[in-house]
């Protein structure tokens, strides 16, 4: 099993529109988890950590559930300019080292079209 | 501030040449990772340091495959000798660990190409 797994898509989306991305991870002792967003040919930039409140930033809305072991990104009122691809990313201490390290997931790529 | 900083940004080498790759963390970050990404794998870690130090490379796909870490402010990966299968755009990310790990700041990374 993937430790970080998240739909492929693409999800094709019109302006405008609200679009749902999710992920699940499988390790339980997971501790922070964050939305990355990649656009092509880009770097991965960190677009918003996930709290277990959940937390908002403008038409973005973050969500986690740590009983089911599942994170959401929400766009609201979608953008041309948000066309990219949208990477979660959990840390959790690794067996081996003591440390915490990023997880990421495969990705999510989101197309919004006129 | 510049911000992790990578170089070459293309590297175009024959199979068996040797590559080496470098970046320069964020100043006063003390946690260094080196991704590769790829289509079929996405974001995969290779290694990761602490205060200079190799915390985990169990990423690292084999033994043609190193890294080093001589300052905070220097790390390269090397690959010799080079495989086309090593093609991938390589990353490296910066962040601040006190208790837990903050966000990482990724450079534009180098995008490595082996025929």
């Amino acid at each position: 099993r993937k430790e970080v797994e998240q739909d492929p898509g693409p999800f094709n989306v019109p302006e405008g529109a609200t679009v749902a991305f999710n992920c699940t991870y499988s390790n339980s002792a997971s501790q922070s988890f964050f939305w990355y967003r990649q656009d092509c040919r880009k770097e991965p930039k960190l677009l918003m950590s996930v709290y277990s409140s959940g937390n908002e930033d403008g038409r973005f809305t973050a969500q986690l559930n740590r009983a089911s072991q599942y994170i959401s990104l929400l766009i609201r009122d979608s953008k041309l300019s948000d066309s990219a691809t949208y990477l979660c990313v959990v840390t959790y201490l690794t067996m081996n080292s003591g440390y915490s390290t990023l997880t990421f997931g495969k990705g999510t790529m989101l197309l919004v079209s006129p | 501030d510049a911000g992790v900083i990578q170089s070459p940004r293309h590297e175009v080498t024959e199979m068996g040449q040797e590559v080496t790759l470098r970046c320069k963390p964020i100043s006063g970050h003390n946690s260094l990772f080196w991704y590769r990404q790829t289509m079929m794998r996405g974001l995969e870690l290779l290694i990761y340091f602490n205060n200079n130090v190799p915390i985990d490379d169990s990423g690292m796909p084999e033994d043609r495959f190193s890294a080093k870490m001589p300052n905070a402010s220097f790390s390269t990966l090397k690959i010799q000798p080079s495989e086309p299968r090593d093609s991938a755009v390589y990353f490296c990310a910066s962040s601040r660990r006190s208790m837990g790990l903050t966000e990482a700041f990724f450079g534009q990374g180098t995008r490595l190409t082996v025929v």
